[in-house]
């Protein structure tokens, strides 16, 4: 079975450009979670979507940030403009289901460097 | 709130010791998931174990096992005769039932250095 899928793996752009990450979940799952990881701490959720609704955005700075998945499948993660402080990795994760009793399985990660 | 603690910022033993790395927890729901991943140096994180609020039993996985006691709101994880392939950082993760969004809360993680 294949994992979940991100791209690029990593990224170096200049502040106040713009970036774009992509998620393929592992087929099947209905949630999918973005996670950002600063060197040194935990992930921390982004967003979390079941199929193509949002279920949790609270953590977004949507004033930069924005996440959609249109056909519940794919997902897109975007900066626009980008921080000095967006430096991290971003994780995309998925679940068969919406419900503790899951497991989330993690991608590799984007490695976004922001200068 | 929800706050997962790992006080061990960094662990060197050499290897075959044994190495225990703590988790303490912090939640007021009644149900809830407590959850043990590794990032090795590729970065992707691996699901190892998970446990919920109302099973209490240890558990053993080869050279894995995982402590959980609720009445210190821990959930520590041993790995016995360590090797240098155990080398990453490992993260202490809980989710809470009354959370609808079933987000995984980490600690700030252990990196774990086994020394041949």
């Amino acid at each position: 079975e294949a994992g979940v899928a991100q791209s690029p793996r990593y990224k170096i752009i200049e502040k106040r450009q713009s970036v774009a990450f992509w998620c393929n979940p592992i087929s099947g799952h209905a949630t999918l979670y973005w996670y950002q990881q600063i060197l040194g701490q935990g992930p921390k959720l982004l967003i979390q979507f079941q199929n193509n609704g949002v279920v949790d955005d609270s953590q977004l700075p949507k004033d930069r940030f924005s996440a959609e998945r249109l056909k519940g499948v794919d997902s897109t993660l975007k900066i626009q403009p980008a921080k000095l402080e967006d430096s991290a990795v971003y994780l995309c994760a998925s679940s068969l289901e919406l419900a503790g009793s899951y497991e989330q399985y993690f991608g590799p990660g984007t490695r976004l460097t922001v200068t | 709130a929800q706050k997962v603690t790992q006080a061990q910022t960094e662990i060197s033993v050499v290897e075959k010791e044994d190495v225990t790395l703590d988790c303490v927890y912090e939640t007021r729901d009644t149900t809830y998931y407590l959850f043990w991943y590794k990032q090795p140096p590729s970065g992707e994180l691996v699901f190892l174990i998970r446990r919920n609020s109302f099973d209490e039993q240890n558990e053993i996985s080869g050279r894995y096992s995982w402590n959980f006691q609720k009445s210190t709101s821990s959930f520590n994880f041993t790995i016995t005769a360590s090797q240098v392939v155990d080398s990453a950082v490992y993260f202490c993760a809980l989710s809470e039932s009354q959370d609808s969004s079933y987000k995984l809360i980490f600690g700030s993680g252990t990196r774990l250095l086994v020394r041949p």
